[in-house]
């Protein structure tokens, strides 16, 4: 089956760095993207990652790796606005994309 | 980036009556749209994947004959809740690629409706 793990909830402190971490399981693989969901409104895109590494993008930074079925993004100086959840979805061999519930990511000053 | 319109943002319905909800690719032809629904705080729910000019495809356990969908042209889709009850209350969110492949999913912006 597919699956997708991420842990629900993180704190962290407003400058700090943060690091959400994402396994899954997939039927094919075709890419992973990480979205940002503020309560009540859509996800919006911030990152895609289909060869292994390191792509960064300003304060977001997200990272694959494909053998181990995970990624992660990084979070640097943190701020208010960032508190939302952050949502891991690899896309599968049909090009789907496969939702998990998200991390829900609380700033505090 | 690409731009997704969904409309409306909120609706609020009796029940046993039905709500049409659109979605529109403003700036590129989308080929394939995809309806999701969300309940607070689970994960998005695919709920059918349509096709411009062919009939959708829905996930298990969703009913066709209840959330009919429509993509007559490459720029529109529309999600129909047909004899809408409160148990149909959720946030409902459509999303566009302009072609198949490893692009980025457009969302719209989400509908909250609430059936009383």
């Amino acid at each position: 089956g597919q699956n997708i793990d991420q842990p629900t909830e993180m704190t962290a402190t407003e400058g700090a760095i943060v690091q959400i971490n994402c396994t899954y399981q997939t039927s094919g693989f075709n890419g992973l993207f990480w979205y940002q969901q503020h309560a009540g409104e859509a996800p919006t895109f911030l990152s895609y990652n289909v060869l292994d590494g390191l792509e960064e993008k300003g304060r977001f930074s997200s990272f694959l790796s494909r053998s181990k079925g995970y990624s992660y993004l990084l979070l640097k100086e943190l701020q208010m606005k960032d508190s939302a959840s952050y949502l891991c979805a690899p896309m599968d061999s049909n090009y789907q994309l496969i939702w998990g519930a998200g991390t829900k990511l609380i700033i505090k000053p | 980036g690409a731009v997704v319109s969904q409309h409306p943002s909120w609706v609020i319905c009796k029940s046993g009556t039905s709500v049409k909800i659109e979605c529109r690719s403003l700036d590129f032809q989308a080929t394939t749209m995809f309806w999701y629904r969300q309940f607070p705080k689970q994960s998005l729910m695919l709920m059918a994947t349509s096709n411009e000019g062919s009939k959708a495809t829905y996930e298990q356990g969703v009913e066709k004959d209840k959330f009919l969908i429509n993509h007559a042209s490459l720029t529109l889709s529309t999600l129909t809740v047909t004899s809408a009850h409160p148990e149909d209350s959720s946030f409902y969110i459509c999303s566009a690629r302009p072609e198949r492949g490893d692009t980025e999913a457009f969302f719209g912006q989400g509908t909250r409706l609430t059936v009383v």
